[in-house]
């Protein structure tokens, strides 16, 4: 009964490959997140889609590239990957609307070491 | 851009001690939310705030949203060892729960038993 999961847990790969993470939600939520935690600890935020839509893209390579296939998934491929995107990345759902009681669930991460 | 400060940026205490930490901004948000942070897991809500001056409780922990709406307050009291972890202040301009959350860069929490 996983909230929001994501897959694979650890990926370790060589610099200039391509991946791909995935997440799901079985929470009913319309809104997916991507972020970026860096080694700090940092948590910064990436993408977001809202029924399949992207709302909120930051500034972020063009070597990222997020898809929603439906409102329940959203999947990150990276291309190109590079040393400096070794990084934790998690997933999180909400529900659009008014927020009160209504936030973000998080995933479990996806640890990328880039090699 | 927008940008939080907590502090302190990490704490060492004795097991039962009181814990409090802080989350300040240059600017006004509208909602304030505390993430816990297990290692190797991913961020939980805490609590959440949704009104200036509201104070809300959880248990042992106790956030306050500044009259200001410029900061936050996190209280633990009796802290345990399982309260260690990484505590995370957020913000967010607008009461829609899809608007950008603004996370502050973290509290490190260690518990001495």
């Amino acid at each position: 009964d996983t909230a929001v999961s994501q897959t694979p847990k650890y990926l370790v790969t060589q610099m200039g490959n391509d991946k791909s993470i995935k997440c799901e939600q079985n929470l009913g939520h319309d809104t997916m997140y991507w972020y970026k935690q860096d080694s700090k600890k940092f948590l910064k935020i990436m993408f977001s889609y809202n029924n399949k839509e992207l709302i909120i893209n930051e500034t972020v390579p063009n070597r990222f590239s997020p898809k929603s296939p439906d409102k329940a998934h959203l999947n990150l491929h990276i291309n190109s990957l590079e040393l400096g995107d070794s990084a934790v990345y998690f997933c999180a759902s909400v529900k659009s609307g008014q927020g009160i009681g209504n936030e973000q669930f998080f995933g479990p991460g996806t640890r990328l070491t880039v090699l | 851009g927008q940008q939080l400060n907590q502090s302190p940026q990490s704490m060492f205490i004795q097991e039962g001690e009181d814990v409090s930490m802080n989350c300040t901004s240059s600017s006004i948000f509208n909602t304030w939310l505390w993430y816990k942070q297990d290692p190797g897991e991913g961020p939980v809500l805490l609590i959440a705030l949704y009104k200036a001056g509201e104070l809300t409780s959880n248990g042992r922990l106790t956030a306050q949203f500044g009259i200001t709406r410029k900061d936050s307050f996190l209280n633990i009291s009796a802290s345990i060892p399982s309260d260690v972890g990484i505590y995370f202040c957020a913000g967010r301009r607008f009461k829609t729960s899809y608007d950008k959350v603004i996370f502050g860069p973290g509290t490190s929490l260690s518990v001495i038993p």
